[in-house]
């Protein structure tokens, strides 16, 4: 069974940083791209961040660019998500997905095919 | 980057058929056929229901279908069932390996 299972989430303070990690199970990590996705308070959801197979293409949305960095070990079976310079407006709970696309397609990020359950990021003072 | 745009609720009776619909750009849903629907049960992890603009992964049934016209995209749900009921998001490639939501639509089966 394919199972994605995030953790690292908590209460942070405005301007700190937190790191997130996503241990992947049930199928071929390296075979697939992996994203971040989170869901605000408000219930609207936003992708954060892709990263191709072999890492070879990470991305970014604007509204993280600069401040959270992506990453995978592919050996390890897992992804991160390096967070830093933490605003209130990050404060959402953020998922983890695997890609639909094989490796064997261009790395785009728009079906996100299997989640996780998801880790809480509070950030307030 | 800037959120693709769905109605906030729309309902439907069991066995009637409701569309959603999912408004972009031509950066967006209008420029690529790279559109995917997702439906999320509230304290569940979302699942993909349609890909690709109109395909469906394995295991969800063919009462869920896609298609797009211009710069907007429409999740059609026929013979209504009560376990439909969720939130419905829309998702588009956005160009330059990034990719936008819609703000999702409340789905209520009366």
């Amino acid at each position: 069974e394919v199972q994605l299972v995030e953790s690292g989430g908590g209460l942070v303070q405005p301007g700190r940083s937190l790191r997130l990690s996503c241990a992947a199970s049930g199928f071929t990590f390296d075979d697939y791209a992996m994203h971040w996705v989170r869901q605000f308070p408000g219930k609207g959801l936003e992708w954060v961040s892709g990263v191709s197979w072999n890492s070879g293409r990470l991305s970014y949305a604007d509204s993280v660019k600069g401040r959270f960095t992506i990453s995978r070990d592919n050996a390890k079976n897992s992804l991160y998500l390096q967070m830093s310079s933490l605003r209130a407006e990050d404060t959402a709970l953020y998922y983890c997905a695997k890609d639909l696309r094989s490796r064997f397609l261009e790395y785009l990020p728009y079906a996100f095919h299997i989640w996780g359950q998801g880790t809480m990021v509070t950030v307030s003072s | 980057q800037s959120a693709l745009t769905q109605p906030r609720s729309v309902s439907g009776s069991p066995g009637q058929s409701v569309t959603i619909s999912c408004t972009g750009t031509s950066s967006d849903v209008g420029g690529y056929n790279y559109v995917s629907w997702f439906q999320h049960h509230p304290g569940k992890a979302p699942k993909l229901m349609i890909y690709d603009v109109s395909k469906r992964p394995s295991g969800v049934p063919d009462r869920f279908s896609g298609s797009t016209s211009g710069n907007t995209a429409s999740l059609t749900i026929s013979g209504l069932q009560a376990d439909d009921e969720a939130d419905y998001y829309c998702s588009s490639y956005a160009g330059s390996y990034t990719s936008v939501f819609g703000g999702g639509t409340k789905l209520t089966v009366l």
